[in-house]
């Protein structure tokens, strides 16, 4: 019963480089997640989707973060042009049924930003 | 005021101890409520999920959810050092996608 997949665990990235994270949910689920947690503070929501469809992105950067989630392949956020101050863990956690529903973390990406 | 508070400790407890964990939250619409604990450099891990005002029980842990009152806590029995860990409240709303965490709370149990 695999969990949620992230890829890279670790990524290392020049300022103005893209950064591409990838996000494979468990077996069965349909509803995809991003969190980013910065040293020392909490989780923040930002983007949630569904195969093909961005449903909130009300917690994503309006320039240079995107995300998608094909109907083929893994979830991916995209960040343009990275700066120092994207350097975070980013989380990916998936969902049955969304919602109110439990959601199931996987082990993350923590980006650095040189 | 944010979403969720939580106190960010540290707590100490000596092994064998119950460990009380708590969390306000600030939307008296919330429905659904959880408990992650996440170890230093990891993924939050699911722990519990409460729906309904009073306590649910798994293994040495129980959670408790006063809406009235806009709190939900933690209990972890017979704690262990193993459960040192940062433990992360999460309320969503149900109108809104999103969970809103808390900044989590540092418990150290001590052997």
């Amino acid at each position: 019963n695999a969990g949620v997949m992230q890829n890279p665990r670790h990524l290392v990235r020049r300022r103005g480089q893209e950064a591409r994270l990838r996000c494979s949910p468990v077996k069965g689920h349909s509803h995809v997640y991003w969190y980013r947690q910065l040293p020392e503070e909490g989780l923040k929501f930002m983007v949630y989707l569904q195969k093909e469809n961005i449903i909130d992105e009300s917690g994503m950067p309006k320039e240079r973060f995107s995300a998608e989630f094909p109907k083929e392949g893994p979830s991916i956020l995209r960040i343009q042009q990275v700066v120092r101050g994207d350097s975070a863990a980013y989380f990916c956690a998936s969902s049955k049924r969304g919602g109110l529903n439990e959601q199931f973390f996987g082990p993350g990406t923590r980006l650095t930003v040189l | 005021q944010k979403e969720v508070e939580q106190n960010s400790g540290p707590l100490s407890v000596p092994e064998g101890a119950i460990a009380s964990l708590n969390c306000t939250y600030s939307d008296r619409g919330s429905q659904s409520f959880f408990w992650y604990r996440q170890y230093s450099g990891k993924s939050p891990e699911l722990i519990m999920s409460i729906y309904s005002n009073g306590d649910k029980e798994d293994g040495r842990f129980t959670a408790q959810l006063n809406k009235a009152s806009q709190y939900v806590s933690l209990l972890i029995r017979d704690s262990q050092p193993s459960d040192s860990a940062t433990y992360l409240c999460a309320v969503n709303t149900g109108y809104s996608n999103q969970f809103y965490f808390g900044t989590g709370t540092s418990l150290t149990v001590i052997p």
